[in-house]
């Protein structure tokens, strides 16, 4: 099955810790992304990669961090830095860089900072 | 900075009613698209608009775009229970972003 994974889909982590959620793509894509909804909101860009070994921030990146080392997988880092990180994330990904495509979604991770 | 503006953040309806989400941008848009969240779920691609005065259906649902290239609307017609979730625009904005509208959820009522 072609698609895009993200676990755990549940993550429970203490104040202060720093917590790295997997995304990973079977799909080829070139482009990947991360977004963070509240409840109630729309989706807010943290951090996007257009292709391996390059990304940029989005409009809320700080306390935020990722890696493309690899096509396949963007792992994001939310640091003890992120002043309220108990979010729902989301991962996409598209064929390549561009407004044009639509982005494919992994299932998420429910981030609950105790 | 660019805006995607989507109202209303709520509609309640009763099963056979309508729903319609209208999308309103700053900017003129190359195009927009249109995704679908289930309740507990991610995104998904509904459509993609690209042409001034655009409309296009899938089923019970209708897409427009605007003359202008600035506006959006969803309508659908005799929801079903299979339409509850979140309805989300979201347009082109810089350096290969999307801007995405803050959603309305669709609420059959009880």
């Amino acid at each position: 099955d072609g698609g895009i994974t993200q676990s755990p889909k549940y993550l429970f982590r203490k104040e202060g810790q720093n917590v790295t959620l997997s995304c990973e793509q079977n799909l080829n894509h070139d482009a990947m992304y991360w977004y963070r909804q509240d409840p109630g909101q729309g989706l807010r860009l943290i951090y996007y990669s257009q292709i391996v070994n390059d990304f940029q921030k989005g409009d809320i990146a700080e306390g935020y961090s990722v890696s493309r080392e690899k096509k396949e997988s963007f792992p994001l880092t939310v640091t003890s830095a992120q002043k309220n990180p108990t979010a729902f994330y989301l991962c996409a990904s598209s064929p390549r860089g561009s407004t044009n495509n639509e982005q494919f979604f992994g299932p998420g991770t429910r981030l609950t900072v105790l | 900075g660019q805006q995607v503006m989507q109202i209303p953040q709520y509609q309640h309806v009763q099963e056979g009613e309508d729903f319609t989400t209208y999308c309103n941008s700053s900017t003129t848009l190359s195009n927009i698209q249109w995704y679908k969240q289930r309740p507990g779920g991610h995104p998904v691609f509904l459509i993609q608009l690209v042409k001034s005065g655009e409309v296009k259906k899938q089923k019970r649902l209708t897409f427009q775009f605007g003359e202008a290239k600035k506006n959006s609307s969803l309508h659908i017609t005799a929801t079903q229970t299979t339409d509850v979730g979140t309805y989300f625009c979201a347009g082109p904005g810089s350096n290969y972003q999307l801007i995405w509208g803050a959603g309305t959820k669709l609420i059959i009522k009880p």
